[in-house]
């Protein structure tokens, strides 16, 4: 079974600064994806960004950044020039990739991440 | 483009009761996914239906059903309501080959 960490419950952050927020995974499968998603309080989730499993480069979207460490399990998520609207609920999920059909995602419990102004 | 659209957004229902609750996909989304959120449990996956058949199953009693009609549009239904099912239910569709998930807004449950 998948499971998904995430070991930060709460984290602030000045605006126009960067903070990272940890993730880590366990899974005996090969091929799978890596998200990370946010839920303001309008409790609308967000896709802020993916990874596949397979590629090394990490993705990158805008001000967010992700550092993928395969081998370690490891995938957090780097929020550069913090803004007061990135005020949210963070989660990490995961997806296994069986061939050609997904499964669920898998979430972590979540870091809700404050941004000062 | 229209999102995916839950409805109704809140209900409030007594225990022993049962509910529906509906999901909308996104146009051409034919896989539809349900997860429960609670402080204590986070989100969990209840089912997921692709072309109106239960692709995938969570750790649900049976209680917990749902189906998806041939306009992929989804309901789920909890009987015999418990005050444990208090949660917020987000819906989420996806293309077949498309792995990004997009999330309705949610339906927030309490029962009473």
């Amino acid at each position: 079974a998948q499971t998904v960490t995430q070991s930060q419950p709460e984290m602030s952050v000045q605006e126009a600064e960067t903070v990272t927020l940890s993730c880590t995974y366990d899974t005996s499968e090969n091929n799978y994806y890596l998200f990370w998603y946010k839920q303001p309080p309008s409790r609308q989730m967000i896709l802020v960004i993916r990874q596949e499993a397979y590629k090394q480069q990490n993705a990158t979207e805008n001000r967010f950044s992700v550092n993928f460490q395969k081998a370690a399990k490891s995938f957090s998520l780097k929020i550069s020039d913090s803004q007061l609207g990135d005020t949210a609920m963070y989660f990490c999920a995961f997806m296994a990739n069986y061939g050609g059909s997904q499964g669920n995602l898998i979430f972590g419990k979540g870091t809700k991440l404050s941004v000062k102004p | 483009k229209a999102g995916v659209t839950q409805t109704p957004r809140y209900l409030i229902k007594t225990r022993g009761q049962q509910v529906t609750l509906s999901c909308s996909p996104i146009s051409g989304h034919r896989s539809v996914s349900w997860y429960q959120q609670t402080p204590g449990q986070g989100l969990q996956f209840l089912f997921e239906y692709f072309s109106e058949t239960q692709r995938n199953k969570g750790n649900f009693p049976g209680r917990f059903s749902g189906r998806q009609f041939s306009n992929s549009r989804s309901e789920m239904n909890v009987s015999t309501l418990e005050l444990g099912d208090s949660a917020l239910y987000l819906c989420a569709s996806r293309r077949n080959s498309n792995t990004e998930a997009f999330f309705g807004q949610g339906t927030r449950l309490t029962v009473v």
